[in-house]
């Protein structure tokens, strides 16, 4: 069974702070892995993905995302957050197997002070 | 043009009533979903269609009964709603044939008073 794990049910950083967000798999085979974000009262947006080549995944408003496979990890990162980075974010792995459905972690909320 | 569209975005109604949520996608895919998301913010898949056929129907109340009349649309019928259906339902689709990736609608927040 695939899981996902996100340590950290909150971040505090400060506007113009480097943002990092931790996110680890338990997956048997190369998973599928997605980040996306949840603004306050608004649905799930895709942030990046990662399904195979690269480990370093760019994606959308300047994150990026590595694949670490020895470490079962894909942490989200951004060098500069903007106040409008505040939201709720969610790590999540899918597979063929599992019949493409995702299994998310529990979501990070970021708080972004000015 | 809303690539995944969902109605309503706000339903508040009372136990023991029965409602329905509709979806439709304007992307070509060939699978759809159903995603339930709670209080906690905790997200869990409740059902997948694929070509019209139910392909993962995860442990659910059989009050919640899935409909896809075509490739592009699935609707999400409730009987008997409870209050601990109180939640955010997100219809979301993807195509397996390209890489699979899941693009969602914007929710509906159902609140059973």
């Amino acid at each position: 069974a695939q899981s996902v794990t996100q340590p950290d049910i909150h971040i505090t950083v400060s506007e113009g702070a480097s943002l990092e967000l931790r996110c680890n798999y338990s997956y048997g085979a190369t998973p599928y892995l997605f980040w996306y974000v949840q603004s306050p009262g608004q649905g799930l947006q895709l942030l990046l993905k990662y399904f195979s080549g690269d480990t370093l995944v760019q994606g959308i408003k300047g994150f990026e995302a590595e694949f670490k496979r020895s470490q079962s990890s894909f942490n989200l990162r951004k060098p500069s957050v903007h106040w409008s980075d505040a939201a709720e974010y969610f790590c999540a792995v899918g597979s063929k197997a599992a019949g493409n459905k995702l299994t998310f972690g529990g979501g990070t909320r970021v708080l972004v002070k000015p | 043009d809303t690539a995944v569209s969902q109605t309503p975005k706000y339903l508040v109604t009372q136990m023991g009533n029965d409602k329905s949520i509709k979806c439709e996608q304007n992307l070509g895919h060939d699978t759809m979903y159903w995603y339930k998301q709670d209080s906690k913010k905790f997200l869990k898949i409740m059902f997948s269609y694929n070509n019209k056929e139910l392909i993962i129907n995860e442990t659910v109340p059989n009050r919640f009964s899935p409909k896809s009349p075509d490739k592009a649309h699935l609707n999400l019928h409730i009987n008997s709603l409870e209050l601990g259906d109180s939640a955010v339902y997100f219809c979301a689709s993807s195509d397996q044939g390209s890489g699979n990736t899941i693009y969602f609608g914007e929710g509906s927040w159902l609140t059973v008073v």
